[in-house]
């Protein structure tokens, strides 16, 4: 079965420190890949996605993730952290066929220290 | 262009009583996705709708649950005689298109708490 695995719940990093969020997939076919934040009491917003072509994404608010095939990753960074970057990241797998439905991982919810 | 639009934004219930949510997808977006977040956890898809259509809802409980996306109008998630599991957060998310890689693009979501 599909499935996708954040290992880390809970991340706390200084501000201006770099960032990296771990996910990893389970899935036959080519994944569609993407990340989401969510801030407090809020829906989800998409920072960036992958489905094809270059293996390195760029995103929006400076980060950026990388597809890793052989490891069945795509891992979110960012060089520098802002304190507004404070939220709780979704890693999420698209299926191919006739449904569009993501699949996501249970969420790293990212602290920021001043 | 507004984004998606979800009412109420928190909604009460008591045990027993009905929860309709709705969901109104963007402008230009004919396809409409409904998710759980129960606390704690990652968003659960429940249901995919197209107008008229619920193309697949193999992510809805058997009972008491049901969606409908009709010609005119809101999506409505409609939950019958809740009970203190269904309190959570249910996300709506529309697409232009249902292709795999087409980005949802979500609502600020209805919290339900169910007394």
């Amino acid at each position: 079965a599909q499935s996708v695995t954040q290992p880390d719940i809970h991340i706390t990093v200084s501000e201006g420190a770099s960032l990296e969020l771990r996910c990893n997939y389970s899935y036959g076919a080519t994944p569609y890949l993407f990340w989401y934040v969510q801030s407090p009491g809020q829906g989800l917003q998409l920072l960036l996605k992958y489905f094809s072509g270059d293996t390195l994404v760029q995103g929006i608010k400076g980060f950026e993730a990388e597809f890793k095939r052989s490891q069945s990753s795509f891992n979110l960074r960012k060089p520098s952290v802002h304190w507004s970057d404070a939220a709780e990241y979704f890693c999420a797998v698209g299926l191919s066929g006739n449904t569009g439905k993501l699949i996501f991982g249970q969420g790293t919810t990212l602290q920021v220290k001043p | 262009n507004a984004g998606v639009m979800q009412n109420p934004r928190h909604l009460v219930r008591r045990r027993g009583q009905e929860a309709r949510l709705r969901c109104s997808p963007m402008k230009g977006h004919s396809h409409v996705y409904w998710y759980r977040q129960l606390p704690e956890e990652g968003l659960k898809f429940m249901v995919y709708l197209q107008k008229e259509n619920i193309i697949d809802e193999s992510g809805m409980p058997k009972e008491r649950f049901s969606a409908e996306f009709p010609k005119e109008g809101p999506s409505i998630l409609r939950i019958q005689q809740v009970v203190r599991g269904d309190s959570a957060a249910y996300f709506c998310a529309s697409s232009p298109l249902r292709e795999p890689s087409d980005t949802q693009y979500f609502g600020p979501g209805t919290r339900l708490t169910v007394l």
